[in-house]
C-alpha cells in the first residue's frame, strides 16, 4: 500500500513553460485535493475533487488545470508557469464517513521552482 | 479576517514544559477540525481530530467550543521530538473545503 504519491519531487521550469505534476493513491479515496504551501502562509487549496469526474475550485485555482478520470489519479497541470508558482506542492486524498471528510494523507511534495 | 487563524509563534519552549497552541475559525458550519503536525521540508500529518467533547491521546488534549469557534491543542511534558510545526485544520460545510491555518512552529530545547 503505498498511500498517496507525487512526482516529480523536484522540478525546475522557465516561465511560460507547462508542465503537470503526478498523484495517484492507492486507498480507494474518493476525495483528492492539490495544496500549495508558501513560507509563512500554511497550505491553500487550489483544486479538489470529491470523485472520478467531478472537480471544483479551491482558493487559488488560477494558473492550475486539474481533470480526475479514475479514483486513483488526480494530475495538475500548469499552463504557462510564473514565478508566483514557485512553491511546495502537495496533494492529499481523504473519504467520508456518514457525510463527513475525515483525515487527509498527503504526498511527499513536489518542489517547484519558476526561472 | 483569515479563516483560520493561529497563534503566529514560533514558541521556544523547554523540555518538560506545558505549551498551549490556539485556533480560531470563521465560519461556523464547520463540520470538522483536526490538528496536523509538520516537519521541517516534510508533509503535514494528522496528529489528531477534535471534538466537541475533547479528546486526549497521551501527553496531547484537543479541545473545540464551537460557541466561540475556537480550538486548542496542549502538550504536557514537550519531548525534544515534539519540535515541529502545528497546523489547526478545518473542514468547511459539506467537508469538501478544508482550510490550513499558517501553523505555529514550537522549539523544544534541552
Amino acid at each position: 500500500n503505498a498511500g498517496v504519491t507525487q512526482t516529480p519531487k523536484f522540478q525546475v521550469l522557465k516561465t511560460g513553460q507547462s508542465m503537470t505534476l503526478q498523484c495517484a493513491q492507492d486507498m480507494n479515496h474518493e476525495y483528492m485535493s492539490w495544496y500549495r504551501q508558501d513560507p509563512g502562509m500554511g497550505l491553500r487549496l487550489i483544486h479538489y475533487s470529491v470523485g472520478a469526474g467531478i472537480t471544483d475550485q479551491g482558493e487559488v485555482p488560477n494558473g492550475y488545470n486539474v481533470s480526475r478520470s479514475t479514483t486513483e489519479d488526480f494530475p495538475l497541470r500548469l499552463l504557462s508557469a510564473a514565478p508566483s508558482q514557485t512553491s511546495v506542492y502537495f496533494c492529499a486524498s481523504s473519504y467520508s464517513r456518514a457525510g463527513v471528510y475525515n483525515e487527509q494523507f498527503f504526498g511527499p511534495g513536489t518542489r517547484l521552482t519558476v526561472l | 479576517r483569515k479563516e483560520v487563524e493561529q497563534d503566529p509563534g514560533p514558541f521556544n519552549v523547554p523540555e518538560g514544559a506545558t505549551v498551549a497552541f490556539n485556533c480560531t475559525y470563521s465560519n461556523s458550519a464547520s463540520q470538522s477540525f483536526f490538528w496536523y503536525r509538520q516537519d521541517c521540508r516534510k508533509e503535514p500529518k494528522l496528529l489528531m481530530s477534535v471534538y466537541s467533547s475533547g479528546n486526549e491521546d497521551g501527553r496531547f488534549t484537543a479541545q473545540l467550543n464551537r460557541a466561540s469557534q475556537y480550538i486548542s491543542l496542549l502538550i504536557r511534558d514537550s519531548k525534544l521530538s515534539d519540535s515541529a510545526t502545528y497546523l489547526c485544520v478545518v473542514n468547511g460545510p459539506g467537508g469538501f473545503k478544508t482550510i490550513f491555518g499558517a501553523g505555529t512552529r514550537l522549539f523544544v530545547k534541552a
